[in-house]
């Protein structure tokens, strides 16, 4: 059973709009939840996360949103860019100072068009 | 620094085969990480190394997979008699979480290995 769930494979967004990328959790045991960005042929690369004590968290042009009650989590960039296509992934863990292994969504490829 | 490197970057085995995965982390992290990506999926976990000492293999699929890190440093992933369901990308991850100044999760991923078995 998916315990991460990425419902949308792709998505298409115009540059300079606001780019949403969705995500739905099942076990709410998880503690910290994170993006990750992939280039083909390349290994994935953390963008940002965000503490289950928090509801928002920025970094410049990307925002990750949490609804701990839904178990949902979002990610929104703005403006969007053409280097911002890529695969992106949602992870989960439970944080501690050693095996953080990460439980990941199946990504959405998301194109931004010039 | 250098990032976290695997090699061989592409590999076909014939079903039957054993092949051999390494992977370099980042000098000086202490956890050690691999996850296999089957095509239009997103990594699973296989197993965890905290220094030489692997904690986690739960995710290992079968006894065919074997993976080790006698020095602390480079680890190997092993699968022996490979089957046509093995064909994946095996990725290795690094982390410095055991210290205060990494953030929970955050992993260096190498560019993987592309298994495929023929």
């Amino acid at each position: 059973d998916q315990q991460v769930k990425q419902n949308s494979p792709s998505l298409s967004v115009q540059e300079g709009r606001i780019s949403i990328l969705n995500c739905d959790y099942t076990n709410s045991m998880f503690d910290y939840f994170l993006w990750y960005k992939k280039y083909p042929a390349e290994g994935p690369t953390f963008l940002i996360s965000i503490s289950s004590i928090k509801d928002k968290n920025e970094d410049g042009r990307f925002t990750v949103f949490l609804n701990k009650s839904a178990k949902h989590l979002s990610l929104h960039i703005v403006p969007s860019q053409p280097g911002d296509s890529a695969v992106y992934f949602c992870a989960v863990t439970l944080s501690n100072f050693g095996n953080e292994k990460l439980t990941f969504g199946t990504g959405t490829r998301l194109t931004i068009i010039p | 620094g250098a990032g976290v490197s695997q090699s061989p970057r592409y590999k076909v085995a014939k079903r039957g085969q054993d092949v051999a995965l390494r992977c370099d982390p980042i000098s000086g992290h202490v956890s050690l990480f691999w996850y296999q990506q089957a095509l239009g999926q997103g990594p699973e976990f296989l197993t965890y190394f905290q220094n030489e000492a692997q904690l986690d293999k739960s995710g290992l699929p079968s006894d065919r997979f074997f993976a080790e890190r006698p020095e602390g440093s480079v680890s190997t992933l092993k699968i022996q008699r490979t089957q046509q369901e093995d064909s994946a990308v095996y990725l290795c991850a690094s982390s410095r979480r055991d210290s205060p100044s990494g953030r929970a999760g955050e992993q260096y991923f190498g560019p993987g290995t592309r298994l495929t078995v023929t």
